[in-house]
């Protein structure tokens, strides 16, 4: 299957300040990437979905201007959670599609993010 | 609203048996169905994707999906230990809406 690759798979930060996290491509050219967030013992949640060149769709509820999706090439998607607070303690995964349409399916490994 | 429901378990199975897992979902415009596993701290693995009506077996996994009833399922043969998981059942919508909407996961254990 495609594959997709989370950097960093964990990060702990302070209150206040910000984490960015890198999903990538590796063996196809992805148009559209797709943002998800996890908390214990729930199931995936989509926050938001980006399409290359382009600003990001996000999700009712999720805010644009915390969670900042940077979709700049067609390998690479950032997510950038601005003054992280200890709620926004979660695992977040992303994926990615292809122009067939059915990578989406894949997961990058994920991004444990706790903040203290 | 779409909605796609699993029963949360925990599904306990003996080690070589059967293990039957299963998903309603509420959008009748739904289009692809997915079952994923998911071990615990991981990321979910996609296991098998279903289109059509009927069964599409694959190894020792087969998925059944009935879009009359708005029901797919999971069926795993000759269950192992490592099988024990969360799997994950997720929907997507037609048209240009690439969007997978998940269930909240059944725990299977499977017992030695």
């Amino acid at each position: 299957g495609a594959v997709v690759s989370q950097h960093p798979s964990r990060v702990i930060c302070k209150s206040g300040t910000s984490v960015k996290i890198e999903c990538r491509s590796l063996d196809f050219q992805a148009t559209t990437m797709f943002w998800y967030r996890q908390f214990p013992k729930q199931s995936l949640m989509l926050m938001a979905t980006s399409n290359e060149g382009s600003k990001a769709t996000y999700e009712q509820g999720v805010e644009k201007d915390k969670f900042l999706i940077n979709h700049a090439s067609l390998t690479l998607s950032t997510l950038t959670v601005t003054s992280a607070h200890p709620e926004d303690s979660s695992f977040y995964i992303c994926s990615a599609r292809d122009r067939t349409g059915y990578t989406e399916a894949f997961f990058g490994q994920g991004t444990r993010l706790t903040v203290v | 609203q779409k909605e796609v429901e699993q029963n949360s378990g925990p599904l306990s199975v003996p080690e070589g048996a059967i293990a039957s897992l299963n998903c309603t979902y509420s959008d009748r415009g739904s289009q692809s169905f997915f079952w994923y596993r998911q071990y615990s701290g991981k990321s979910p693995e996609l296991i098998m994707f279903i289109y059509s009506n009927g069964d599409k077996e694959d190894g020792r996994f087969t998925a059944q999906l009935n879009k009359a009833s708005q029901y797919v399922s999971l069926l795993i043969r000759d269950s192992q230990p490592s099988d024990s998981a969360t799997y994950l059942c997720a929907v997507r919508s037609g048209g240009s809406n690439y969007k997978l909407t998940f269930g909240k996961g059944t725990l299977l254990t499977v017992n030695p």
